[in-house]
């Protein structure tokens, strides 16, 4: 059973580019997760989905970031106009179901992306 | 607005020494505390906490809660350098899905 799979790895854009981040959630889960480190800090929260809604997004950026997870495919984290701040790691969860964050949810291993 | 706050931020010890990891946390609607460590990739599950005064452990890994004081701590003895890692505190909030994270503490294991 593979674990939160996350692609690609490692992303670079130059400024002004948009990324697209994708997590594949384990499988029989259908809640994702999105949480943002910055270098030398915690994970912060952005977004939490369910399949084809959007549960919790306070702690997204206002603008140019936006998240889906549609009913086939992965979830994908979008940054338009990205910017040097945007750099940092990116990570998503899943779970089996909205109770996620009570048992600890498992974390896939994460994009990191670089504004040059 | 809620808060976790870890120390120290960073430790260097030497193998076989007991080190003592601090988290302190004021929020609006406690649930829950998580420990998680972190490598160069992701974070992975150590322990959940819910009730003060229990303690959860694992090997060499132990942590206990206290709620009046709003803190916890993971204990780990007798480290080994495979127990170097960024180790993250967070607490999951009453009515939503989301935790909330300190900015970790970066311990170092020397041979």
């Amino acid at each position: 059973n593979a674990g939160v799979m996350q692609n690609p790895r490692h992303l670079v854009r130059r400024r002004g580019q948009e990324a697209r981040l994708r997590c594949s959630p384990m499988k029989g889960h259908s809640h994702v997760y999105w949480y943002r480190q910055l270098p030398e800090e915690g994970l912060k929260f952005m977004v939490y989905l369910q399949k084809e809604n959007i549960i919790d997004e306070s702690g997204m950026p206002k603008e140019r970031f936006s998240a889906e997870f549609p009913k086939e495919g992965p979830s994908i984290l979008r940054i338009q106009q990205v910017v040097r701040g945007d750099s940092a790691a990116y990570f998503c969860a899943s779970s089996p179901t909205g109770q996620g964050a009570n048992y600890g949810y498992t974390f896939g291993s994460g994009t990191r992306l670089t504004v040059v | 607005e809620d808060k976790v706050v870890q120390s120290p931020l960073s430790l260097v010890v030497h193998e076989g020494d007991t080190v003592t990891l601090n988290c302190s946390y004021e929020v609006t609607n406690f649930r829950s505390l998580l420990w998680y460590k972190q490598e160069k990739k992701a974070p992975t599950f150590l322990f959940m906490l819910t009730s003060s005064g229990i303690e959860k452990k694992s090997g060499r890994l132990s942590s206990i809660l206290d709620k009046k004081e709003l803190f916890s701590i993971l204990n780990i003895t007798a480290t080994q350098t495979g127990d170097s890692a960024v180790y993250l505190c967070a607490v999951g909030l009453q009515g939503a899905q989301k935790l909330v994270f300190g900015q970790g503490t970066r311990l170092t294991i020397n041979p």
